[in-house]
């Protein structure tokens, strides 16, 4: 059984550019949820993709964004990228919907620098 | 709103018992979480225990759910320099949107 990946591991950018994070769900799971975890706080909900809709939001602004693949993939894209945005970004996929009882799977994570 | 609340630091030496304690503020989620987070590392579920349930044993894990106190606790039983980790509550506050702690750092000392 393949678990999340992510990609890439670590990447700096400069502010005011445009960065993509790419996920694959682990086998078997069609819910993909991104999450932002800043150095020494817990992960924070960006939002979360089901059959390639984007089905619920946290508080972040309309420059995240994101999309669902139909193999379950997904990227998070951050435009006008900002100082504060630097920050480890996590993707984690569960199995069915969006359900609260499905248990979160998470990748290694991207560390975003920005500059 | 939704909060989940975790003591930064606690260290404990080799072999001791290791008590990391979460308070939340949503009663509403069928199950809660503990997550490990080793350095560099995502997260990795450790363990959950339902809602309906006062403790859950897991080989060397005990997690205790007082849900009048809102209170969450996990017991790693002759804790090893290999649980030095952040531990991570996670509260689903009844939706899909798992509310995390600040995370507790735990220190193993040999």
């Amino acid at each position: 059984e393949t678990g999340v990946t992510q990609s890439p591991t670590h990447l700096i950018k400069t502010r005011g550019q445009q960065v993509t994070l790419r996920c694959s769900s682990q086998s078997g799971h069609n819910t993909v949820s991104w999450y932002q975890q800043a150095l020494g706080q817990g992960p924070q909900f960006i939002f979360q993709y089901y059959r390639e809709e984007e089905n619920g939001r946290g508080n972040f602004p309309p420059r995240f964004s994101g999309l669902q693949f139909p193999n379950y993939s997904s990227e998070l894209n951050v435009n006008a990228l900002e100082l504060d945005d630097s920050a480890l970004y996590l993707c984690a996929s569960s199995r069915s919907g969006a359900g609260q009882n499905e248990k979160l799977f998470f990748g290694s994570g991207t560390q975003l620098s920005v500059l | 709103g939704e909060d989940v609340e975790q003591s930064l630091f606690l260290s404990v030496r080799e072999g001791d018992s290791s008590v990391i304690n979460c308070t939340y503020t949503d009663s509403s989620s069928t199950y809660l979480y503990w997550y490990k987070q080793e350095p560099g590392a995502g997260l990795q579920l450790l363990t959950y225990i339902f809602s309906n349930m006062d403790m859950k044993q897991d080989q060397r894990l005990t997690v205790l759910l007082n849900k009048k106190d809102k209170h969450l606790s996990l017991r790693i039983a002759d804790t090893q320099t290999g649980d030095s980790a952040i531990y991570f509550c996670a509260d689903p506050a009844g939706t899909y949107k798992y509310i995390f702690g600040t995370g507790t750092r735990l220190k193993v000392l040999a």
